[in-house]
């Protein structure tokens, strides 16, 4: 089973913290994501990697960044936080796109809250 | 680009009810089109896919999707409704030029009632 684990389940920051969210995924995909999940928004993309050290801004990523060293691993960044940053965040990791087009699997996600 | 516009955000239905969440997307090529579960305080699921060939797919849980190029929709449904099927569910719409990203819907909340 592929599985995809983030650091924590629950946090809580305040204002002006840098943060860091981590996401872990054990099964050698390429591509990594992640998307913040807030009611009635659906899921937005926040940044995207395809390979390591490779980055890809996707809808929404003013005031985030992120970092991939290794393939395993992608960790989100919240430079300065702030209250509009409280929100579920949710990784998720996918095969690189070939011949079709493979399924996201996604981590339990981390609801952080700013206070 | 494309969109995925999923009607009616919450869904009642009583248990042993047809099921029915509708998905409607737009897109200038063919699409892969894809529906996930969220269960409360958990990340999302593949409930099924469609890529290419037959179009009615079948997922887990006894839930099936019928894509229809003419309407661009792909609705979700399910025979007979369980409580243990209220959840989040998902509508996801990739195409093969966009480097393996999906565009999700708003999603929709399945509340079956006893």
């Amino acid at each position: 089973d592929v599985k995809v684990t983030q650091s924590s389940r629950y946090l809580v920051k305040r204002t002006g913290e840098k943060v860091f969210l981590e996401c872990v995924q054990d099964m050698d995909h390429e591509n990594m994501f992640w998307y913040r999940q807030d009611p009635g928004l659906g899921l937005r993309l926040i940044y995207f990697s395809y390979d390591v050290k490779m980055k890809e801004k996707g809808d929404i990523p003013e005031g985030y960044s992120v970092s991939r060293e290794k393939k395993e691993r992608f960790s989100l960044i919240l430079e300065s936080a702030s209250t509009n940053q409280t929100s579920m965040y949710l990784c998720a990791s996918s095969l690189m796109q070939a011949l079709g087009f493979y399924e996201q699997y996604f981590g339990p996600g981390t609801r952080l809250t700013v206070t | 680009a494309q969109s995925v516009t999923q009607l009616g955000s919450h869904v009642s239905v009583s248990e042993g009810a047809l099921v029915l969440l509708r998905c409607n997307y737009s897109s200038s090529v063919p699409p892969y089109l894809f529906w996930y579960v969220q269960y409360p305080n958990q990340g999302l699921q593949l409930l099924l896919k469609y890529t290419t060939g037959a179009t009615l797919v079948k997922g887990i849980n006894g839930f099936e999707a019928e894509f229809k190029k003419s309407e661009t929709s792909f609705h979700l449904t399910k025979p007979s409704a369980h409580m243990s099927d209220a959840a989040e569910y998902f509508c996801a719409v990739s195409l093969n030029t966009n480097a393996g990203k999906s565009t999700f819907g708003d999603g929709t909340t399945l509340t079956v009632k006893p």
